[in-house]
């Protein structure tokens, strides 16, 4: 079973900042790793899918890149509306569909 | 609108069973996979169980032998039938759709399972 790590676990950002996050994967993978948002009391919401694709409506300061094992997720200037939580996730070995930990950005 | 809305989560006994409903509308239900991911307060996400187009069925190794999956095509649902409920199974459910190796596009809200004593 591959085992996606995120780090760091809690990221604290300035808004109009920029924030990078990382996911690293026991195993090398494909590209079918997406990125998810959660806001507090929200259920997930699809941001990245294939490594780097942007799913509609989400804004072009979220950008995404990454092989083999890394990958990263790039907020290029925070906005309030991103401080949230963000997870990775493999979707191509399945089952299982696995998920990272996730990374908690908060305001610095 | 293209949605999915959870219902059926409640509190229940240890050893106890539950049903969760997915409603979805839409977009052509059949044509999805679904799946059911839980999120324990304060932690990360965890899928659970998923079922294909086909009907073939697919679950984690913490709920394999107690947790069904399954779904009506002609209702537009899908369900969670949860039996021998244990503590380490309160968390919010949501339910997801994807299409074959794509991702999760489109989640429900949540609904509150609470497995106490």
């Amino acid at each position: 079973e591959i085992v996606m790590t995120q780090s760091p676990a809690t990221l604290s950002v300035s808004p109009g900042e920029r924030a990078t996050l990382s996911c690293r994967a026991s195993q090398s993978l494909n590209s079918n790793l997406a990125w998810y948002q959660q806001k507090p009391g929200q259920a997930p919401r699809l941001l990245i899918y294939d490594t780097s694709t942007r799913a509609a409506g989400i804004p072009a300061r979220f950008s995404a890149t990454g092989s083999g094992t890394e990958f990263t997720l790039t907020i290029s200037s925070l906005q309030s509306e991103d401080f949230a939580v963000y997870y990775c996730q493999y979707y191509n070995n399945w089952p299982p569909w696995t998920f990272g930990q996730g990374t908690k950005v908060d305001i610095k | 609108e293209v949605q999915l809305v959870e219902s059926g989560g409640d509190w229940v006994h240890p050893g106890g069973s539950l049903r969760l409903s997915c409603a979805a509308s839409g977009f052509t239900f059949s044509l999805y996979d679904v799946h059911w991911v839980r999120q324990p307060t304060g932690k990360g996400l965890e899928w659970v169980s998923a079922m294909g187009t086909a009907g073939d069925t697919y679950y984690s190794d913490s709920v394999r032998g107690r947790f069904t999956i399954s779904r009506e095509n002609a209702k537009n649902s899908f369900y969670l039938q949860m039996n021998s409920l244990r503590a380490g199974d309160t968390a919010e459910y949501y339910c997801a759709r994807s299409r074959g190796y794509e991702a999760f596009d489109i989640w429900g809200r949540g609904t509150i399972v609470t497995v106490s004593s």
